[in-house]
């Protein structure tokens, strides 16, 4: 089975400065796909990013980009000039190519990384 | 944003008594997700569905049901809600257009129950 691990229960940084979120998976898996969700204090689940195996591109969506190592099996997102808005909990969540819909087509979460922004 | 609606966004209920929390979409996607979020769990799968009357069980379904009876809805019953049902419950759709299609999320209901 899948799992998703994310080695950062908090995070802090300055406005305007960076941060990277750790990001750890493990799968037998070839194709899958890999994507960051914000939850802020609204509770509304955002996508941030998104990321598929086959592609060697790491995705940039604005502030944000991943660094993506299929090899070492890491899905790190890094925010750029990080601002107020940006404080929230960031999950990391995998989801199986294998077999769309379905439990495969489900996301695997790992259990989140709240990150605070200091003004 | 998609389309979803959920249904009620609080609820406080008793143990024992039975739960039925809605999810209602406008997208006509084939595939609906429930997903239960806890401190220190993120968010586990409980039942999906990938089509009309066609459901499955998720990793952790002990205790839930869920029907759907219609492209739009996803219902999800708790029979005889016990505490350790208290969560927050989000519904989920994927939409047919590709294998990375995200997921995308309702607004969550938080229950409650004592």
């Amino acid at each position: 089975a899948q799992t998703v691990t994310q080695s950062q229960p908090e995070m802090s940084v300055q406005e305007a400065e960076t941060v990277t979120l750790s990001c750890t998976y493990d799968t037998s898996e070839s194709d899958y796909y890999l994507f960051w969700y914000k939850q802020p204090p609204s509770r509304q689940m955002i996508l941030v990013i998104r990321q598929e195996a086959y592609k060697q591109q790491n995705a940039t969506e604005n502030r944000f980009s991943v660094n993506f190592q299929k090899a070492a099996k890491s899905f790190s997102l890094k925010i750029s000039d990080s601002q107020l808005g940006d404080a929230a909990m960031y999950f990391c969540a995998y989801r199986s190519a294998g077999n769309y819909g379905g439990s495969q087509g489900n996301l695997i979460f790992g259990k989140g990384t709240k990150l605070s922004v200091k003004p | 944003d998609a389309g979803i609606t959920q249904s009620p966004r609080h609820k406080v209920t008793e143990t024992g008594t039975p739960v039925t929390l809605r999810c209602h979409q406008t997208e006509n996607h084939r595939y609906m997700y429930w997903y239960r979020q806890d401190p220190g769990h993120g968010l586990r799968l409980i039942h999906y569905s990938y089509g009309v009357k066609d459901t499955d069980k998720g990793e952790v379904s002990d205790g839930y049901s869920v029907s759907r009876s219609k492209t739009e809805d996803f219902l999800l019953t708790l029979e005889s809600a016990t505490s350790s049902q208290t969560s927050v419950y989000f519904c989920a759709i994927s939409g047919g257009q590709g294998r990375n299609s995200p997921l995308h999320f309702g607004n969550g209901t938080r229950l409650t129950v004592t």
